[in-house]
């Protein structure tokens, strides 16, 4: 079975304090992981499709990256407008749906 | 470009009446059609999936039935709705030769 785990659940960080969010998959050949930002009450908006081991890519303070295993978003010197939920979704081959973590709830403080 | 519509943005009802959420995508042909919810602490759950007009797969088995009658409209419906059914509801799309869903505004819930 597809599973997605992603931690911390919450994570709080001041303006400026880097960090990252983890997302660990189990997949039966992975045709893609994908990273959403979700602000309360909206829609989850995309972020990025990483393919493969060894990818990055990378958005104003946000880089996303991919191992075998798990994948990291990379926050630099957080701003209060990156505060939201980051989900995280894998797929597998053929045309299956995504299977999402439960996301990471991320607070920056002025 | 793509966009995609869904209403109503709230709705409050009470236990057993009916229910019905439409989702309309604009700018693409032949489009995979999701439904989820999205309850507190729980993640996203797919509810229906839909790949082509009159073609509907059932993930989790309950209360609620979805219909695709046109290539770009996805309904959500429920004959009999119980407190259970509370929560954001979730329209998204994926075009038929890609890979990234995307999301619509969201349906809130209440059954009262």
């Amino acid at each position: 079975e597809d599973q997605v785990t992603q931690s911390p659940e919450a994570l709080r960080l001041q303006e400026g304090e880097s960090s990252s969010l983890n997302c660990s998959y189990t997949v039966s050949g992975l045709r893609g992981l994908f990273w959403y930002r979700q602000d309360p009450g909206k829609g989850p908006e995309f972020l990025f499709t990483l393919y493969s081991a060894g990818e990055e890519k990378e958005k104003e303070r946000l880089k996303a990256t991919l191992t075998k295993k798990e994948s990291f978003l990379h926050i630099t010197a957080p701003k209060p407008e990156d505060s939201a939920t980051y989900l995280c979704a894998v797929q597998a081959g053929g045309n299956t749906p995504l299977v999402f973590g439960k996301g990471t709830r991320l607070s920056v403080i002025a | 470009s793509q966009t995609i519509h869904q209403w109503p943005a709230t709705l409050v009802q009470p236990v057993g009446s009916p229910l019905s959420l439409e989702c309309t995508v604009e700018g693409t042909s032949n489009p995979n059609l999701y439904w989820y919810r999205q309850a507190a602490g729980r993640g996203l759950q797919l509810l229906f999936y839909s790949v082509g007009i009159g073609q509907i797969s059932s993930e989790v088995p309950q209360n609620l039935s979805a219909s695709r009658p046109q290539d770009r409209q996805f309904i959500l419906s429920s004959k009999k709705l119980l407190l259970s059914d509370s929560g954001f509801y979730l329209c998204a799309w994926r075009p038929g030769t890609g890979n990234t869903i995307y999301f619509g505004e969201g349906s809130w819930l209440t059954v009262v």
